[in-house]
């Protein structure tokens, strides 16, 4: 089946501080990847994606690779801020049999102190 | 571009009384897609359309859980005789399919409480 596995957090971390979020995830076919960032009091917001293997997404100073060989897309950020608090969702849509269904991880809460 | 609304944003109802949630997509997106979220969970995926057909259900949507898109734009998503075990937050996106994207674009949610 299809699965999204992410680190668990909450994760804290000093604002200027270099993130790493990991993200694997289990498909059958050729998934598109995504990051979506939930803000508190907000809906989700897609903060970037990749559609096949080695793409790069990039969006605010956050980056993500495709890596089929590892079957990973983790989220990293060189320099974090307060405004980045929020829960980081990855996702995929299975693009096999024509399904557009995004399959999320658990999500993991990032907390930046000043 | 106003985004996707859903309403009611909050629902508080009693265990088995019906309740009906709608959600308004992006005006040009024919897609439009259910999810359900759960305290410190991922949402997970209820069902889709595309313009007014149904074209995939999850085994989560239970007998009692309803969804159409008449006329292929607003949708809504109803549950008969609500569970405690359906307090979540409901949410709603939608897409444009094209070869270049297939962006979800994220309502706020409708957030049920169940007594």
């Amino acid at each position: 089946g299809n699965s999204v596995t992410q680190m668990e957090g909450p994760v804290t971390l000093s604002e200027e501080a270099f993130l790493t979020i990991n993200c694997t995830y289990t498909a059958t076919g050729y998934p598109s990847l995504f990051w979506y960032v939930q803000y508190p009091g907000e809906g989700l917001q897609l903060l970037l994606k990749a559609t096949k293997a080695d793409d790069k997404g990039s969006n605010k100073g956050f980056e993500a690779t495709y890596r089929k060989e590892t079957t990973s897309f983790h989220l990293e950020k060189g320099s974090v801020q307060v405004s980045d608090s929020a829960v980081y969702f990855c996702a995929l849509t299975p693009r096999q049999g024509g399904s557009e269904k995004l399959v999320f991880g658990k999500g993991t809460k990032l907390t930046v102190n000043p | 571009d106003t985004g996707v609304s859903q309403n009611p944003r909050h629902k508080i109802t009693k265990r088995g009384q019906n309740v009906t949630f709608r959600c308004d997509p992006i005006s040009e997106h024919n897609r439009l897609y259910w999810y359900r979220q759960t305290l410190g969970q991922g949402p997970e995926f209820l069902t889709y359309f595309q313009n007014e057909a149904q074209l995939e259900k999850s085994r989560l949507l239970s007998d009692r859980f309803s969804a159409e898109r008449p006329k292929g734009s607003f949708s809504t998503l109803e549950i008969q005789r609500t569970e405690q075990g359906d307090s979540a937050m409901y949410l709603c996106a939608s897409s444009l399919t094209s070869p270049v994207t297939d962006t979800q674009y994220f309502g706020p949610g409708t957030r049920l409480t169940v007594l």
